[in-house]
């Protein structure tokens, strides 16, 4: 079965940082693109960053560039990020997901199950 | 902040056809990037429904369909049912190489 599942989510304070991790099964992990997607509580879906299949390619949204560091570690077939300097807007539920090709500009196919992380003192 | 807007929410009676829009820009849906939708029911994850404009990934009805016109993107959902009441979302890539989600449509079943 062809699935990921997100850890590392929990309370953060701000300016603090967070390394959440995704690992993936039942598909040859780097042949395909991966992504970061978050949803503040009652919001909608916000894409954070993603990865290209070879891991040469990343790419941000404005409001984690400089902060947030996408990476992957194609041999454990995982995927991670880096969180630093978090504030109380990165309060989200954060969602790793499986591009159906190995770049960025394909759909979302495989989502996990989401892991929170909440910034607050 | 995202830069495609959909309808805050649709609504339709058991068996009807509603219709979400999806309005981007000449940097976004109107570059040629591929616009894809996903269904997020109550408390779960989304998912993908239609992918590359106008296809479906094995398991979703047929009942659920996409197009594409310039600038704009439309997932139509015909033969409305209970179960498909939830958020829906387009998601598109733009050319400041940034993958962007739609504002976001509440579908209600009446």
């Amino acid at each position: 079965e062809v699935q990921v599942l997100e850890s590392g989510g929990g309370l953060v304070q701000p300016g603090g940082s967070l390394r959440l991790s995704c690992a993936a099964s039942g598909f040859t992990f780097n042949s395909y693109a991966m992504t970061w997607v978050r949803q503040a509580p009652g919001k909608g879906l916000e894409w954070v960053s993603g990865i290209s299949g070879s891991g040469l390619s990343t790419y941000y949204a404005d409001s984690v560039k400089g902060r947030f560091t996408i990476s992957r570690d194609n041999s454990k077939n995982t995927l991670y990020l880096q969180m630093n300097s978090l504030r109380a807007e990165d309060t989200a539920a954060y969602y790793c997901a499986k591009l159906a090709g190995s770049t960025v500009y394909y759909g979302m196919d495989v989502w996990g199950q989401g892991t929170t992380v909440t910034v607050s003192s | 902040q995202s830069v495609l807007t959909q309808p805050p929410s649709v609504s339709g009676a058991p068996g009807q056809r509603v219709s979400i829009s999806c309005t981007g820009s000449s940097s976004n849906i109107g570059a040629g990037y591929d616009v894809h939708w996903y269904q997020q029911l109550p408390g779960a994850a989304p998912k993908l429904l239609i992918y590359g404009n106008i296809n479906r990934p094995s398991g979703v009805p047929d009942r659920f369909s996409g197009s594409k016109s310039g600038t704009s993107a439309s997932l139509a959902i015909t033969g409305l049912q209970a179960e498909d009441e939830a958020d829906y979302y387009c998601q598109s890539f733009d050319s400041s190489l940034s993958a962007r989600f739609g504002t976001g449509t509440k579908v209600t079943v009446l």
